[in-house]
Formats: structure tokens, sequence, C-alpha cells
């Protein structure tokens, strides 16, 4: 199963607001509430910032929110900080055979 | 503290063999879903492979008979064994627990918790 797709960037000013698209199929994100993402800065191990579509882990700043609507799950960021510069990571549970399938990543960038 | 930290990458010729170990402190490796997760270099993330609380296993299929999770639970130790190597299998491998374990009694499918990563180079 290929991987979940992601734009390969995304950019916006601090304050702004940035929303990351995430698309799969009916055998992963259509068929279950199992989003997840993922922000990993640079040589560091992937942070969980969004699970089951739309909740927060403990910590993780209300500014960023999750959505899913069909195939296609969203991460939004709002109110840019300079430290949101990273690569976002979407993962869905798609069935027992495939287990998870991580989307392919989005650097994005605070101008 | 909570903690995984993995070890046991490093270089290995192609056909090779390594086993990698993910030390859990402040948590039961046998009361958590496990998995192990790569990423090449400049790639993205790759699952590939979990072990269950109850014993349950499931591979990716890039590594279906070629690497085998298991876990030691009196040492809350996961282990990843690597057989057959090949060049595209170079990353770093993470071990990372479903926050399933801790919040409900079913996995989550999410990975609230990653060691900090060993890195597996196959050249000849």
């Amino acid at each position: 199963q290929s991987a979940l797709t992601q734009p390969r960037a995304v950019s916006g000013s601090p304050g702004q607001s940035v929303t990351i698209s995430c698309i799969g199929s009916s055998s992963d994100i259509g068929g279950y509430n199992y989003v997840s993402w993922y922000q990993q800065h640079p040589d560091k191990a992937p942070k969980l910032i969004i699970y089951n579509v739309s909740k927060r882990p403990s910590g993780v700043p209300d500014r960023f929110s999750g959505s899913k609507s069909g195939n296609t799950a969203s991460l939004t960021i709002s109110g840019l900080q300079a430290e949101d510069e990273a690569d976002y990571y979407c993962c869905s549970y798609a069935g027992s055979y495939t287990y998870v399938i991580f989307g392919g990543g989005t650097r994005l960038t605070v101008l | 503290e909570v903690q995984l930290v993995e070890s046991g990458g490093g270089l290995v010729q192609p056909g090779g063999s390594l086993r990698l170990s993910c030390e859990a402190s402040g948590l039961a490796v046998s009361s958590n879903y496990m998995s192990w997760v790569r990423q090449a270099p400049g790639k993205g993330l790759e699952w590939v492979s979990v072990i269950y609380s109850g014993g349950i296993i499931y591979y990716a299929d890039s590594v279906k008979g070629r690497f085998t999770i298991s876990r030691d639970s009196s040492k809350d130790t996961v282990y990843l064994q690597l057989s057959s190597l090949r060049a595209e299998d170079t990353a770093i491998y993470y071990c990372a627990r479903d926050m399933g374990g801790v919040v409900t009694a079913t996995p989550l499918f999410a990975f609230d918790l990653w060691g900090q990563g060993a890195m597996v180079t196959v050249s000849s």
C-alpha cells in the first residue's frame, strides 16, 4: 500500500494559519478514526501532536488541530510561531494486514 | 522518567544480520503495544513491526520474513532482529510506544513515546 499523500512543503508567516492535507483512501483514513500527526525537528525523534483525528496529547498547544473529511485528513496550525518550523507526518491505521501507514511528510517553513 | 533507549545499530554488509534493542524505563513493555518505525536518510517514516501486550505480532510487507520482533519482559526490552539485510534497509530505527496501552485497553495506532533512534547502515 502506498504512503499517504502530503504536500512536500508549505509555508506561512508568524501569526498566520497553515493547513496540511493528507490524502488516503477508504482503506485507511476513510475507514477508521485512527489518524495521527507527528512533528519532527531536524535530527530529533518524531513527536505526537494529534491522535484519533482531532485529539491533542497533554502538553500540545491548542494551536494545533486536526480534522477529517472522507479520505482526507488535515492538520491546521494557527498562530504560527518560529518553533513550528519542522517536518510534519500524518499516519493512519490501515487494517490488520497493513497495520499503519505514514504520509510522505510536509516541510513547514515559517517565513 | 518514562523513556525508551535503542542500541545495537551499526554498519553491516548486505546479507548480514543485526539485533536492535529497545530498553524501556518507567513502563512495562509486556503491558504496552511496542513498535519499530524506521526512517531512511532524508526520507519519511515507515512503520516496521509491532508486538502487542498479548503477544500478537505484525510486520510490514517490506521486512516480512527477514525481521523478527520479540521482547524480554524481565528486562523490559524489545528487540528487532534484522536478517538478510539490503541497502534499502539503511535507516534510523526508532522504538515507539502506542499510547493505547496507557489510555485504553486497545491500541490507538498513535505513538506517544519514541526512543532517540539507532542508525543501521547496510553497505559493503
